[in-house]
């Protein structure tokens, strides 16, 4: 089964640092990869994704994420921390070669709590 | 419209009811989700409903039943929940095969108690 592997639980950055949230996935065949974030009390948002169109994929609200085969990784960024960016991160992955018109469910890391210092 | 809608916000219901989750979206999906998040944990898959048809069931209790009346609509009916099923009920929806890429859009939610 497809997994992905989301390390540290809780990141704290100064408002106007860089973000780095990792993402690692285990898969013998590169998988769909997504990020999304989700605010107190609220569903999830996609903010990009990974389906082997291109290896930096750029998302909304100023976050980006490299595909890395050789590190199986898919790391998120932004530049430039705001406080509104403070928010539960999920990287998540579906299998690719689902076939039969039909779909799969995603799998979801544990989730990254960013937390953003004035 | 690219909104996936559920109702209630809130349920709190008790061990012996009988109540019902809905999610409704526009976007022509024709595959649509159901996902339990615990607090403080990410969300896990229940089901997946494909051309209207159960395609997935993780192995979910059977005081967990879903429904597929078209297209548009996702229920899950609830019956004699224990407490430790008291958690976000997250719905979605996405296109479906290759072309789909399985981009979900997710509703808000529906926070479910059981007393």
């Amino acid at each position: 089964a497809q997994s992905v592997t989301q390390l540290g639980s809780h990141v704290s950055v100064s408002e106007g640092a860089l973000v780095l949230l990792r993402c690692n996935y285990s898969s013998s065949v590169p998988p769909y990869l997504f990020w999304y974030v989700q605010y107190p009390n609220q569903g999830l948002q996609l903010l990009l994704k990974y389906t082997s169109a291109a290896t930096l994929v750029k998302g909304i609200n100023g976050f980006e994420a490299e595909f890395k085969k050789s590190e199986t990784s898919f790391h998120l960024t932004k530049p430039s921390a705001h406080m509104s960016d403070a928010a539960e991160y999920f990287c998540a992955v579906s299998d690719p070669m689902y076939s039969g018109g039909g779909a799969d469910g995603l799998t979801f890391g544990k989730g990254t709590h960013l937390i953003i210092q004035p | 419209d690219t909104e996936v809608t559920q109702t209630p916000k809130h349920l709190v219901m008790g061990m012996t009811n009988k109540k019902s989750l809905k999610c409704e979206q526009h976007m022509g999906h024709r595959a649509m989700y159901w996902y339990k998040q615990k607090a403080k944990k990410p969300p896990e898959l229940m089901f997946v409903y494909s051309y209207e048809k159960l395609s997935i069931n993780e192995s979910v209790p059977s005081r967990f039943s879903p429904e597929c009346p078209n297209s548009s609509l996702l229920n899950l009916h609830l019956h004699a929940l224990q407490p430790e099923d008291s958690a976000l009920y997250l719905c979605a929806s996405s296109g479906t095969g290759l072309a789909g890429y399985n981009e979900q859009f997710f509703g808000p939610g529906t926070r479910l108690t059981v007393l």
